[in-house]
């Protein structure tokens, strides 16, 4: 069964260093999202790709994230420099519609980046 | 902006039925999931219901919307102890965008 990767499953940095997660999608998925977890929390949207463009970055803090899809294929979430109050579960998701496709859309999370920022 | 709301905990005992409930604020719903999340991994899709619907039957799974009252509840029959996770409400506005709660963490007592 196909699924969305993700790595490193967990990452300790201190602050101020950078870091960098990466997403493979399922494969011939066109939309990409990044999403961050703080603990106790629901997913809040960070990034959302459509192949290598990003159609919605408005809750990506731009002043030290930074995300990319080359390729329209995988992706990376970079943050330099890494504050405290980064420390959150990543994920990523992948769907095969569209944007603005106008039909059901299912999204498939992987399991998760766990950042802790000491 | 978009809210979406749901209680923090829930506990039953094996074998009754659960019920999870969600509020949401945005009329403009098109789409409303309900998701599990075991811990240390991501989210996995049980169900979903198009806002036009008012029920959704699924297995021992059951979804009720109440559009007017903008609630959404998740109903589990015969409740077993893997079923013990956080399940989080979900809604996407423009079948796009998607706006999660903060999950309702279901605990299962044999």
């Amino acid at each position: 069964e196909a699924e969305v990767a993700q790595s490193p499953r967990y990452k300790i940095t201190e602050k101020s260093q950078a870091v960098a997660f990466w997403c493979d999608p399922i494969s011939g998925h066109a939309t990409l999202y990044w999403y961050r977890q703080i603990l106790g929390q629901g997913p809040e949207l960070l990034v959302q790709f459509q192949d290598e463009s990003v159609v919605d970055d408005s809750q990506l803090p731009k002043d030290r994230f930074s995300a990319e899809r080359l390729k329209g294929v995988d992706s990376t979430l970079k943050i330099q420099p890494a504050e405290l109050g980064d420390s959150a579960m990543y994920l990523c998701a992948s769907s095969s519609r569209g944007w603005g496709t106008g039909t059901y859309n299912e999204q498939f999370f992987g399991p998760g980046t766990r950042l802790t920022v000491l | 902006g978009e809210d979406v709301e749901q209680s923090l905990f829930l506990s039953v005992r094996e074998g009754d039925s659960s019920v999870i409930n969600c509020t949401y604020t945005d009329s403009s719903s098109t789409y409303l999931y309900w998701y599990k999340q075991e811990p240390g991994a991501g989210l996995q899709l049980l169900t979903y219901i198009f806002s036009n619907m008012d029920m959704k039957q699924d297995q021992r799974l059951t979804v009720l919307l109440n559009k007017k009252d903008k609630h959404l509840s998740l109903r589990i029959a015969d409740t077993q102890t893997g079923d013990s996770a956080i399940y989080f409400c979900a809604e996407s506005i423009s079948f796009n965008k998607f706006y999660f709660g903060s999950g309702t963490k279901l605990n299962v007592k044999p």
